[in-house]
């Protein structure tokens, strides 16, 4: 595997389910990023985590609750969400926080459907 | 509130034309700014960074930065059908945001054959 991977890329669930994303990167990167794509709006910062530590909460509802165990890994973890969470989540990563706002990224998204 | 903005287009060149996308932003203090080309149902892809005033050249790509102006363009020469897509434009936050991108809604390009 190269770049950044996310699971699943298609992700239906019902407003009562509980489920998690996962996002992972080869790149030997300090930085990982989830943004959320809504259509016809623009790219939107959720989270921030440097060297597994988090250093950006955008003001996400607490339905959403990310996770970085390590540098490699980043997860998303979904609860009783809105049908106005559908959209495309993405994962990024960046050399550092620090590299003067560095190039981001991206994996190829998770469509999420809320039912 | 810091905003970038981008003209949603759609914006319509015939294949072999030049492409001109536009970007102007509000944060003074930003110093990164880039290009990232997603195509419909992908993810954005980083094509072009550029850092300093002037010119930045990558193939048939130039990105401009102009930043008394605030502004910054990307060139698409010689374009071809499959350029068509959704450019955004980015830039980072300034002082201790800099890591922080800041996305535009994105331009539509289609190169028509």
């Amino acid at each position: 595997e190269t770049g950044v991977t996310q699971t699943p890329r298609h992700l239906v669930m019902g407003m009562t389910n509980k489920k998690s994303l996962k996002c992972e990167q080869h790149l030997g990167h300090n930085a990982m990023y989830w943004y959320k794509q809504s259509a016809k709006k623009p790219l939107e910062l959720m989270f921030v985590y440097s060297l597994e530590e988090r250093v950006e909460n955008n003001s996400v509802p607490s339905r959403f609750s990310p996770e970085c165990p390590n540098s490699s890994h980043l997860f998303l973890h979904l609860h009783t969400l809105q049908p106005e969470d559908s959209a495309l989540y993405l994962c990024a990563s960046s050399l550092s926080r620090h590299a003067g706002g560095g190039e981001q990224f991206f994996g190829p998204g998770t469509r999420l459907t809320v039912l | 509130q810091k905003e970038v903005e981008q003209n949603s287009g759609p914006l319509s060149v015939p294949e072999g034309a030049i492409a001109s996308l536009n970007c102007t932003y509000s944060d003074r203090g930003s110093q990164s700014f880039f290009w990232y080309r997603q195509y419909s149902g992908k993810s954005p892809e980083l094509i072009m960074s550029i850092y300093s005033n002037g010119d930045q050249e990558d193939g048939r790509f130039t990105a401009q930065l102009n930043k008394a102006s605030q502004y910054v363009s990307l060139l698409i020469r010689d374009s071809q059908p499959s350029d068509s897509a959704t450019y955004l434009c980015a830039v980072n936050g300034g002082g201790g945001s800099n890591y922080k991108l800041t996305f535009g809604k994105g331009t539509l390009l289609t190169v028509n054959p």
